[in-house]
């Protein structure tokens, strides 16, 4: 049972570059959180969505950034025109029901931009 | 708002010296809590967990009491081994909206 899965694992993008996180979560899941862990700090909460439904986004930047999880294929976490102080590594986490309990990671994305 | 704090790190013990991490929250309602651990270069692993005041989650020999009486949640282990070396993370899920509050993390250095 694979695990919740994130792609790519690293990615450098150029100041004003668009990057583009894919997350898969695992088989049965259909609650995805997006988490972004600044340097030398925990992990702050961005988006939560079900398919094709965004639920709470109140920790997404108001510009730049949106998610989404379309009813078939990952969830996709898109920023645009990125700046260096999006460099972070991104989590994106899974669940199979909204009751508070056990999220599952995936490994994350780093992103730097250079 | 809901928040969580975590004891200061780094920290770095002697193989077999005993460990704890203190966390604290705030938070309206009853929360669960957790313990979530990362080692180098990978996601968060849900370590230990309680759902209500005065539970106890235990895995692996780390152990971490919910109190409510001092809103706290400190991780415990009796003997702590080399291969115990990772960031450890107390987060808090208040079941309205299902998101986490995350402490900024312990970093744990165990040295053989």
């Amino acid at each position: 049972n694979a695990g919740v899965m994130q792609n790519p694992r690293h990615l450098v993008r150029r100041r004003g570059q668009e990057a583009r996180l894919r997350c898969s979560p695992m088989k049965g899941h259909s609650h995805v959180y997006w988490y972004r862990q600044l340097p030398e700090e925990g992990l702050k909460f961005m988006v939560y969505l079900q398919k094709e439904n965004i639920i709470d986004e109140s920790g997404m930047p108001k510009e730049r950034f949106s998610a989404e999880f379309p009813k078939e294929g990952p969830s996709i976490l898109r920023i645009q025109q990125v700046v260096r102080g999006d460099s972070a590594a991104y989590f994106c986490a899974s669940s199979a029901t909204s009751d508070a309990g056990e999220q599952y990671f995936g490994p994350g994305t780093r992103l730097t931009v250079t | 708002g809901d928040s969580v704090t975590q004891m200061e790190g780094p920290v770095t013990l002697s193989e077999e010296a005993f460990l704890t991490i203190n966390c604290t929250y705030t938070a309206t309602g009853y929360p669960s809590l957790f313990w979530y651990v990362q080692y180098p270069g990978e996601g968060l692993q849900l370590l230990l967990k309680a759902t209500k005041a005065d539970d106890k989650g235990s895995n692996k020999g780390f152990e971490a009491t919910y109190r409510k009486e001092t809103t706290s949640f400190h991780l415990e282990k009796g003997s702590v081994q080399v291969s115990d070396s990772a960031v450890y993370f107390c987060a808090l899920n208040r079941h309205t909206g299902n998101q986490f509050y995350f402490g900024t993390g312990t970093s744990l250095t165990v040295i053989p």
